[in-house]
């Protein structure tokens, strides 16, 4: 069984349409994440959310708008994309946002391609 | 802002040992991890320090220094599927993980 997934693994798409990324985690955690790794490997965190609430929502633009319908999904849609949107998209999800040990769970990544 | 920084590459033979350095200058300290990275997959948790000290996993060790703000991962008896990216990351304040850019890995037989 897959302790997080996302879906799709692959996302082709031109310049200014809308799309979304879904995520799951079957680990009973309260905390999920969206990171973003460019090019230069970089991995930064876009968002937190913790039992359904947002916790963490770093400077990203407003065409990002992340949705938690429940603990174990965390949804990433994207308006009006753009080529600097190109990039791998992986979600995460820990025990809990504050916890002593806390180990983050990484999803396969959603390699998203803006033409 | 988080400055985390490691070298970008480090080549070493199978049956050797590596050393990866990671500095880190954050806006306060609630652990550091290591993180390996496939190229294509997901990072995949590999240690944790929260106090000054080495930690052992098997044929991976982290140590850390908060004082120095540096932490290192010790891989021993590199095989070929050690090859990969390792990210050290700093978890602050408010307990946002910043990740470096990682050190690639490549082990040579």
């Amino acid at each position: 069984d897959t302790a997080v997934s996302q879906t799709p693994k692959y996302l082709v798409t031109q310049m200014g349409n809308d799309k979304s990324i879904k995520c799951e985690q079957n680990l009973g955690h309260d905390t999920m994440y969206w990171y973003k790794q460019d090019s230069k490997k970089f991995l930064k965190i876009m968002f937190s959310y913790n039992n359904k609430e947002l916790i963490i929502n770093e400077t990203v633009p407003n065409r990002f708008s992340p949705k938690s319908p429940d603990k174990a999904h965390l949804n990433l849609h994207i308006n009006s994309l753009e080529l600097g949107d190109s990039a791998v998209y992986f979600c995460a999800s820990s025990q809990e946002l504050a916890g002593v040990t806390d180990t983050q769970y990484f999803g396969p990544g959603t390699r998203l391609t803006v033409l | 802002g988080q400055n985390i920084d490691q070298p970008t590459e480090m080549t070493a033979t199978e049956g050797a040992i590596v050393q990866i350095n990671c500095t880190y200058q954050t806006s306060g300290f609630n652990g550091l991890f290591w993180y390996q990275q496939h190229a294509g997959e997901a990072p995949t948790f590999l240690s944790y320090n929260v106090l000054d000290g080495l930690e052992e996993k098997g044929r991976f060790s982290s140590f850390l220094s908060r004082s120095k703000g540096y932490s290192y991962l010790l891989l021993k008896e590199l095989q070929m599927k050690d090859s990969a990216s390792y990210l050290c990351a700093v978890r602050d304040d408010d307990y946002k993980l910043s990740f470096g850019a990682g050190t690639t890995v490549t082990v040579r037989a």
